[in-house]
């Protein structure tokens, strides 16, 4: 009964490789969200999803690529991997996209480029 | 551009301590204040939601208070226990409606 899941937990995989992570979120949820935390700890987002929209698009490499199937569901595509890329990453999701609500969050995946 | 500041950055205290963790932001115009808990390898655990227009959420052993105006937010742990030892974030959520997070403070308590 994971409130927001995501797979795999742990990616490890080659420079120039192409990988994706999913997330699902049983709570009902009309936004979701990705977020990176580098080598310092430092969270940051990248994207957010409302109702399938895309709605926050921070400065990321267009080689990252979400997509959301449905409001359940937020994937993250990342093309031609770097060392760089190495971070966890954890996907969020809250009621809607208004500013009142609670952001709840994913155990992440740690993803290591070789 | 809103930046979070946490300080301190590590906190080492003993058992059944009342400890207070800092945050600070630079843009007083939120929504809301979270803090959050994280244990090692783990993900974040919400602990306390603090919304604009509020002055401080409690939940058991934590209270946690925002002075919006100065930008300002602190949570209190109260009779501190070892299995509080973790890293706990402060975030808020601005016009924009992404959540920034601080650094951190990781915190150890000794049995």
């Amino acid at each position: 009964d994971t409130a927001v899941s995501q797979t795999p937990k742990y990616l490890v995989t080659q420079m120039g490789n192409d990988k994706s992570i999913k997330c699902e979120q049983n709570l009902g949820h009309d936004t979701m969200y990705w977020y990176k935390q580098d080598s310092k700890k430092f969270l940051k987002i990248m994207f957010s999803y409302n109702n399938k929209e895309l709605i926050i698009n921070e400065t990321v490499p267009n080689r990252f690529s979400p997509k959301s199937p449905d409001k359940a569901h937020l994937n993250l595509h990342i093309n031609s991997l770097e060392l760089g890329d190495s971070a966890v990453y954890f996907c969020a999701s809250s009621p809607g996209s208004g500013g009142s609500y609670e952001q709840y969050f994913g155990p992440g995946t740690r993803l290591t480029v070789t | 551009k809103q930046e979070v500041t946490q300080i301190p950055a590590a906190l080492s205290v003993p058992e059944g301590e009342n400890l207070v963790l800092n945050c600070s932001f630079t843009d007083s115009a939120i929504y809301n204040l979270q803090w959050f808990r994280q244990d090692p390898g783990k993900g974040l655990t919400s602990l306390l939601l603090i919304q604009s227009s509020q002055r401080e959420q409690t939940s058991g052993r934590l209270n946690a208070s925002l002075d919006k105006s100065s930008g300002r937010s602190t949570l209190y742990i109260a009779a501190s226990q070892p299995g509080d030892s973790a890293t706990y974030l402060c975030a808020v959520k601005g016009g924009s409606e992404k959540l920034v997070f601080g650094k951190g403070t990781k915190l150890t308590v000794n049995p």
